[in-house]
């Protein structure tokens, strides 16, 4: 059974641009969370979805946004990037049951110059 | 709102040594507890949970007991090995309060020296 499948591994981009994160999750799981891993904040969740519908938000700007697909594929888009965006972004995908277990892919790592 | 704290790293331990790794949490309801490990360069990985009071959670010798009347949920090895050297986080999801998202604590770093 393949794992969470997140593209690209790493970015370099450039203060005020966009980018966009792709994360494919286990078959047959439907819901999809998105975490922020930075060392000064440690994991912040940004969202989740359920369905192709966000089911819960964290605290980030609006720059932050994402959306799911009919597969379940899920991408996440930051606009604007700052240089405190630079991070390690992690996709965990769940078969959205309470308590389940989430299943991590391995991120990617964005940094903003 | 729900929070986890763990102890503050690193924690350098020699090969074959005892591992305690403390985790409290603060939640309303009835929160489902779990124990994540990071090596370097990659995700998470679970490493095991405990979804109610009492419940113990076991996984390659690791080892955590779900405690609700001291709102605990420490990580625990008998031996540790060079291979466990790794990030190791304490979370809880709680869809009584926080919405199931999962909540981590800041990390504590183990380096096991042969």
């Amino acid at each position: 059974k393949a794992g969470v499948t997140q593209t690209p591994r790493y970015l370099i981009k450039t203060r005020g641009q966009q980018v966009t994160l792709s994360c494919s999750p286990i078959s047959g799981h439907r819901s999809v969370s998105w975490y922020q891993q930075t060392p000064g904040q440690g994991l912040q969740f940004l969202f989740e979805y359920f369905s192709e519908t966000q089911r819960n938000k964290g605290n980030f700007p609006g720059r932050f946004s994402g959306r799911q697909f009919s597969n379940s594929r899920s991408e996440m888009n930051v606009s604007t990037l700052e240089l405190g965006d630079s991070a390690l972004y992690l996709c965990a995908s769940s078969l959205g049951r309470a308590g389940t277990e989430a299943f991590f892919g391995q991120g990617t790592r964005l940094t903003v110059v | 709102g729900d929070s986890v704290t763990q102890m503050e790293g690193p924690v350098t331990l020699s090969e074959e040594a005892f591992l305690t790794i403390n985790c409290t949490y603060t939640a309303t309801g009835y929160p489902s507890l779990f124990w994540y490990v990071q090596y370097p360069g990659e995700g998470l990985q679970l490493l095991l949970k405990a979804t109610k009071a009492d419940d113990k959670g076991s996984n390659k010798g690791f080892e955590a007991t779900y405690r609700k009347e001291t709102t605990s949920f420490h990580l625990e090895k008998g031996s540790v090995q060079v291979s466990d050297s790794a990030v190791y986080f304490c979370a809880l999801t709680n869809y009584g309060g926080s919405q199931g998202n999962l909540i981590f604590g800041k990390g504590t770093k183990l380096s096991v020296k042969p």
